[in-house]
């Protein structure tokens, strides 16, 4: 099993930029979850999708983050326009049946650096 | 929505000591309750995780504890070696856990 695969792994880009995230879940996974790092506020949740379908978004700091699962092996979270306050570390995970206690498999994470 | 909260934030320990954190929640209705192990640069890492119907779980040098009336739960690692140095995640919920601040452990050799 490869795991959930994040890209790119770092992206550095300057403010007002568009900034694209991309993950692979694990297969067979029907849960796929979004979260920010910052050793400010820990390990937030923004959004989590099942069955490719947004569940909740109340984590999404505003509209300028949007979120986007066309199929069950893709996802995406964008920032348009970027700001240097998203600099952080994005991770997504996947799981099978959460409400079932299972756990979730984090990707590598992708290191945003907004200058 | 469920809080937790983690303590300490930091944790320094000697090689062969014990360490432990501490963690505590608010919804009664939380039934699982994970721990994950982010070394530096690195993905979070499931290690050891409880269900509500046990009170204690054990694995190697690994231990959790789950008290439901008080709604607390700890991670206790005994035997600390300066592999085990990283930042430790608890989570808890009864859907989609939430998870606490994190607690920088350090092992020195």
């Amino acid at each position: 099993d490869a795991g959930v695969i994040q890209s790119p792994r770092h992206e550095v880009t300057e403010m007002g930029q568009e900034v694209t995230l991309r993950c692979k879940p694990i297969s067979g996974h029907d849960y796929l979850f979004w979260y920010r790092q910052t050793m400010m506020r820990g390990l937030e949740l923004l959004i989590y999708f099942n069955n490719n379908v947004p569940i909740d978004d109340s984590g999404m700091p505003e509209d300028r983050f949007s979120a986007k699962m066309p199929n069950a092996s893709f996802s995406t979270l964008k920032i348009q326009p970027s700001e240097p306050r998203d600099s952080a570390v994005y991770f997504c995970a996947s799981s099978t049946r959460p409400h079932s206690n299972q756990p979730q498999h984090f990707g590598d994470g992708t290191r945003l650096s907004i200058l | 929505g469920e809080n937790v909260e983690q303590h300490p934030s930091t944790l320094s320990v000697q090689e062969g000591d014990s360490a432990v954190i501490k963690c505590t929640y608010s919804d009664s209705a939380s039934n699982y309750f994970p721990w994950y192990k982010q070394e530096l640069g690195k993905r979070p890492q499931l290690i050891i995780d409880i269900r509500s119907n046990v009170g204690e779980k054990k694995d190697q040098r690994i231990a959790v504890t789950l008290n439901k009336t008080a709604k607390h739960f700890s991670l206790h690692i005994t035997e600390t070696q300066p592999e085990d140095s990283a930042v430790y995640f608890c989570g808890g919920g009864s859907y989609i856990p939430t998870f606490g601040r994190g607690t920088s452990l350090i092992v020195h050799p």
